[in-house]
């Protein structure tokens, strides 16, 4: 099966600084790749997602790359804030088409991201 | 995420004591999972449910049993089979065929063991 591993497993950066979550994906026909937000005591929301057939998704301080050949994609966030400060995960899963049900999210161990004001 | 819901938010269970965890959904999604959470450690898919009236095993099924017998609603059994309960349970469900297969999580259940 599918097996999805995240790096690093906790990161602090200074307020306003860039931060970057990196995962790799064992199974090649992964094509759907969300990243969750979980803030302490609460439940993962998605905060950006892409799809194999492009390399690159932005939303503003947010983005995501996708590298198919070498099966990582990885979780950028620019000006970071004091409210970005949670653990965040990735995932992989592999989808077969709109008229396919849905198929189960392979997720990685999180990474506890600190802005340090 | 206010059309996932779970109860309740804290649960606690006897030694052989089976408890069950619910979780509701008025979203019309098709399919609803059941994932645990333990510090340190990424959701570990449990049961998952793509239909009405059929559900499969993820990947830690055992001591775990699920029943999806309407739409809005998969419960969850913690059975006495499951030596070590202690987790945070999350619910998640998505629209399943032809619609946005997002999934969307439930506030959670943090489960206890007396």
């Amino acid at each position: 099966g599918e097996n999805v591993e995240q790096h690093p497993s906790t990161l602090s950066v200074q307020e306003g600084d860039s931060a970057v979550i990196k995962c790799t994906y064992s199974d090649s026909a992964s094509n759907y790749f969300p990243w969750y937000k979980q803030e302490l005591g609460k439940r993962p929301q998605l905060i950006i997602d892409i799809r194999s057939n492009v390399g690159e998704k932005k939303d503003q301080r947010i983005a995501v790359t996708l590298n198919k050949t070498a099966k990582h994609f990885s979780l950028h966030i620019t000006e970071t804030q004091p409210e970005d400060s949670a653990v965040y995960f990735c995932a992989a899963s592999i989808r077969r088409g709109s008229n396919f049900g849905n198929e189960k999210l392979t997720f990685g161990t999180g990474t506890r991201l600190t802005i340090i004001p | 995420d206010g059309g996932i819901t779970q109860s309740p938010k804290y649960l606690f269970r006897k030694e052989g004591q089976n408890v069950t965890l619910s979780c509701e959904q008025n979203l019309n999604h098709d399919a609803m999972y059941w994932y645990r959470q333990d510090p340190g450690q990424g959701l570990r898919l449990i049961y998952y449910s793509q239909i009405v009236n059929d559900f499969q095993k993820g990947d830690i099924a055992e001591g775990y049993s699920v029943s999806r017998e309407k739409k809005e609603s998969f419960p969850l059994t913690v059975t006495s089979a499951q030596k070590n309960p202690t987790a945070f349970y999350l619910c998640a469900s998505s629209a399943g065929t032809g619609g946005e297969k997002t999934q969307y999580f439930g506030p959670g259940t943090r489960l206890l063991v007396l």
